[in-house]
């Protein structure tokens, strides 16, 4: 079965950091750009940033661009989202997603509260 | 940026009836649009890619239609089970940008 699974969050103070992990299984990880996609509460989806298949090339939304970093290891079949200045504005569920084009399988999501 | 206007952004209707949701890109964006079913407390959940082309798996009872800037989202006879709500999204070109999704529910 292909499966994604998140894992890392929790709660942070404004200003910390935090490391999200997205294990897959079940599919060949490494043919897949990978994504991850926030939904804020009771909000809609909103992309984050991608990896393409070799993790050499990387881009980000503007509202999270110099905070976080993404990054893959395609030995281990994980993706990463290393997230720091966390913002009240980050908090939301982060989904790992992975796509050819559309984004065809996504992880059950981890959430991510940003308060002091 | 290319915004998606997604509407209704809810509706009600009655078990069998014909839902349709329409989504507008802010550019041309060829047939590069995919559609995502969220159910409360769960992940979205891959519907179609390429404007019409249904995943392995979804039910027929979903089809969508349309290139450039118009497209359709359409539900043949609405189900219980389809209470949700349904997001296009476009990937023409970054960054990638989802529509504000439209709550189905049951009249």
């Amino acid at each position: 079965e292909m499966q994604l699974v998140e894992s890392g969050g929790g709660l942070v103070q404004p200003g910390g950091s935090l490391r999200l992990s997205c294990a897959a299984s079940g599919f060949t990880f490494s043919s897949y750009w990978m994504h991850w996609v926030r939904q804020a509460p009771g909000k809609g989806l909103v992309w984050v940033s991608r990896v393409n298949r070799d993790g050499r090339n990387t881009d980000y939304a503007d509202s999270v661009k110099g905070r976080f970093t993404i990054s893959r290891d395609n030995a281990k079949n994980t993706l990463f989202l290393q997230m720091n200045s966390l913002r009240a504005e980050d908090t939301a569920v982060y989904y790992c997603a992975s796509s050819i084009g559309a984004f065809d399988l996504w992880g059950q999501g981890t959430m991510v509260t940003v308060s002091s | 940026d290319i915004q998606m206007t997604q509407s209704p952004s809810s509706l009600s209707a009655s078990v069998g009836d014909r839902v349709t949701i329409t989504c507008q890109a802010s550019h041309d964006i060829s047939d590069h649009l995919s559609w995502y079913q969220q159910k409360p407390g769960k992940a979205p959940k891959f519907l179609i890619y390429d404007a019409s082309n249904l995943e392995t798996g979804v039910t027929p009872r979903f089809s969508g239609s349309g290139s450039g800037t118009d497209f359709t989202f359409t539900i043949s006879s609405l189900q219980p089970e389809d209470v949700a709500t349904y997001y296009c999204q476009q990937y023409d070109d970054l960054p990638l940008t989802f529509g504000g999704g439209t709550k189905v529910e049951i009249k």
